[in-house]
């Protein structure tokens, strides 16, 4: 079993759609975790944050993370043509002081289409 | 505010060739790291480094070296290039762990040939 499962897409929504990317994860050590947004072409940028379990929300991006179930999520509301990227969740944590190490997944193509 | 800078943008190497993929970082972050991204499988650790003068291997070191003389620089030196160390390159800095704070360059396309 992989470290981080992402699911690779792609995914394609209408403008306006409400936009659900996911990851699980096995190693139970992790407690951060990241989404980033890669645009093509460019790095990736962080996009939300989220240390442990919880939800976390900035603006049309909600993040939730259930540590009891190995499993991450990002939300996009109101979706915009802007938001076509590639999307990578990314977590770290653990003993030996390796928690500024990210394990990333493979990433999930979004497209909004207009 | 330049942030993380990679040079060279665009490379083509032939097999058994060597160079050195660049990175500076000017904002003193002591965490710096190497990436590489194929398509379709998310970013795999090469090497990083804690702080100047201390480096160590990540996921998927063989082919590769680094060094890391000074806070701000962080080359990463490819001896006798493969046709698998084709794809694209990331170098990041960060300043806390925790993972918070990384910054990405914006990344060297190498193609070996």
């Amino acid at each position: 079993q992989k470290e981080v499962e992402q699911d690779p897409g792609p995914l394609s929504v209408p403008e306006g759609a409400i936009v659900s990317l996911n990851c699980t994860y096995s190693n139970s050590a992790f407690q951060y975790f990241m989404w980033y947004r890669q645009y093509s072409r460019k790095g990736p940028e962080l996009l939300m944050y989220t240390y442990s379990s919880g939800n976390k929300e900035d603006g049309r991006f909600t993040a939730q993370v259930d540590k009891s179930s190995k499993y991450i999520s990002l939300f996009i509301r109101d979706s915009q043509p802007s938001d076509s990227a590639t999307y990578l969740c990314a977590m770290s944590g653990g003993s030996g002081g390796s928690n500024y190490k990210l394990t990333f997944g493979k990433g999930t193509l979004l497209t909004v289409n207009p | 505010n330049a942030g993380v800078t990679q040079t060279p943008k665009f490379r083509i190497l032939k097999i058994g060739q060597s160079m050195t993929l660049q990175c500076t970082q000017d904002m003193n972050h002591n965490y710096m790291y190497w990436y590489r991204q194929d398509p379709g499988m998310g970013l795999k650790l090469i090497y990083y480094s804690v702080g100047a003068g201390i480096t160590d291997k990540g996921e998927v070191p063989n082919g590769y070296n680094v060094s890391r003389s000074t806070t701000e620089d962080f080359p990463l030196r490819l001896e006798l290039a493969a046709p698998s160390q084709t794809s694209v390159y990331f170098c990041a800095s960060s300043y806390s762990t925790g993972g918070y704070g990384y910054t990405f360059g914006s990344g060297t396309r190498l193609t070996v040939v």
